[in-house]
Parts: C-alpha cells; sequence; structure tokens
C-alpha cells in the first residue's frame, strides 16, 4: 500500500530533551515536507527537499534540523525542544511535478513540557 | 493581508444541501489550487484539484476558480454527515523560490442530520 509512515503517533517530552521524528514514503517520491499545524494558524511548513541532500527552509525553520540520506526517509529533529514547539507535525511527500499530488503522514502530536 | 484567507466557520448545512466553501488568496503567480478535507485528528487528504478558470465537478465536488477576483470556491451538493470536517484550500507558485503549498486555516463544516 503506498503511504507516509511517520513515528510515533504521540510523543510527550520535556524541555531541552533531543528528540527524533520519522517519515518514510514508499511510493518513491522525490519530494518531501515537514508541516505543523497550530490552531488559527493553519498548516506551515517547516522544512522540504526537493531530492537526496537536498533541503532548504520553509516558513518556520528556527529550532528544527532536517536530512534526507535516503530517497525514502525524511527526518525531522529537534535538537532542544521548546514548549513553544508543542504542535501536530505532518510529513507529507509527492512526485515532483507542479501539479502533483501531496500525500501526508498520519500526523505526530508533540508536547513539550 | 494573509496569503490564503478562509473563513474559519462553523458553517452548518442540513443534511441534503449545498454547502458553499469560499477562499481568497492574494498572489496572482498561484497556479494551481487545491481543497483538502481534514477529519478531526487525521491528517489532510486531497479531493479536488482545479488549475483554470471555471468550474471542474467530480461526483458531488465542484470547484469554482476565478483568476481575476483572487477566489476559488468549494461546493458540495447534496451533503451528508459523513462531510462534516474542515475544508482547507490550498495554493501554490512553483515558479517561486520555495516550491511549496500554501495552506488557508480552513473552515469548519457541520452538517446537520
Amino acid at each position: 500500500e503506498a503511504q507516509v509512515t511517520q513515528n510515533p503517533r504521540y510523543l510527550i517530552t520535556v524541555t531541552g530533551k533531543k528528540l527524533t521524528v520519522t517519515c518514510s514514503q514508499n511510493m518513491n517520491h522525490e519530494y518531501m515536507s515537514w508541516y505543523r499545524q497550530d490552531p488559527g494558524l493553519g498548516l506551515r511548513q517547516i522544512y522540504y527537499s526537493m531530492n537526496v541532500e537536498v533541503t532548504d527552509k520553509g516558513d518556520v525553520p528556527e529550532g528544527y534540523k532536517v536530512s534526507r540520506k535516503e530517497k525514502r526517509n525524511f527526518p525531522l529533529i529537534l535538537e532542544s525542544p521548546s514548549p513553544n514547539q508543542t504542535s501536530l507535525y505532518f510529513c507529507a511527500s509527492r512526485l515532483q511535478g507542479t501539479n502533483e499530488k501531496l500525500f501526508f503522514g498520519s500526523g505526530t502530536q508533540l508536547s513539550v513540557l | 493581508q494573509k496569503e490564503v484567507e478562509q473563513n474559519s466557520g462553523p458553517l452548518s448545512v442540513p443534511e441534503g444541501a449545498i454547502a458553499s466553501l469560499n477562499c481568497t488568496y492574494s498572489d496572482r503567480g498561484s497556479q494551481s489550487f487545491f481543497w483538502y478535507r481534514q477529519y478531526s485528528g487525521k491528517s489532510p487528504e486531497l479531493i479536488m484539484s482545479i488549475y483554470s478558470n471555471g468550474d471542474k465537478e467530480d461526483g458531488r465536488f465542484t470547484a469554482q476558480l476565478n483568476k481575476a477576483s483572487q477566489y476559488v470556491s468549494l461546493l458540495i451538493r447534496d451533503s451528508q454527515p459523513s462531510d462534516s470536517a474542515t475544508y482547507l484550500c490550498a495554493l501554490s507558485n512553483y515558479g517561486g523560490a520555495t516550491n511549496k503549498l500554501i495552506f488557508g486555516t480552513g473552515t469548519l463544516l457541520a452538517v446537520q442530520p
């Protein structure tokens, strides 16, 4: 089944404790992206990647890191999480074409205490 | 001015009625327009895409695009309780540097049985 897999689904952590949210897709998509969703602010792009070893900042990259060492994986790293990073996170992927459908993972609800 | 504006709702319609969801945008260079449906606690799911002025129909859904007036709308005919969800308007301008989808904050639709 074609899908984007995110883990974990729920995560509670404390300020400053490094964490990684994994994202993997099995559709051979070139483009992958991370979004965060907050009430009243909608979906905002954190980082995106056009292909292996090619990443770039989105609208809200501060406090996040990403890497794209393999085409299928695009982990999101929070080196020192803070409470303002409490949010619902989505990974997404698509083919490289301009009108291609964006496939979303099931989301990660992160709480930073 | 927000890049993509939607009324947050809730928009309440009776079962069987037509639900009309609207979205305005500020970037005249926007090329592709999408409607995503998001059930509470779930990931967004693409339901319609439209790229040229006019109407595009798919089953009970009709997307309408007017680039001169910078608005895109979604009509849902014969609304069902299962249509109750948040509808996200999104657009892209892949000629720009960021190569991203920009999402509105969504309109909550409630279909009353």
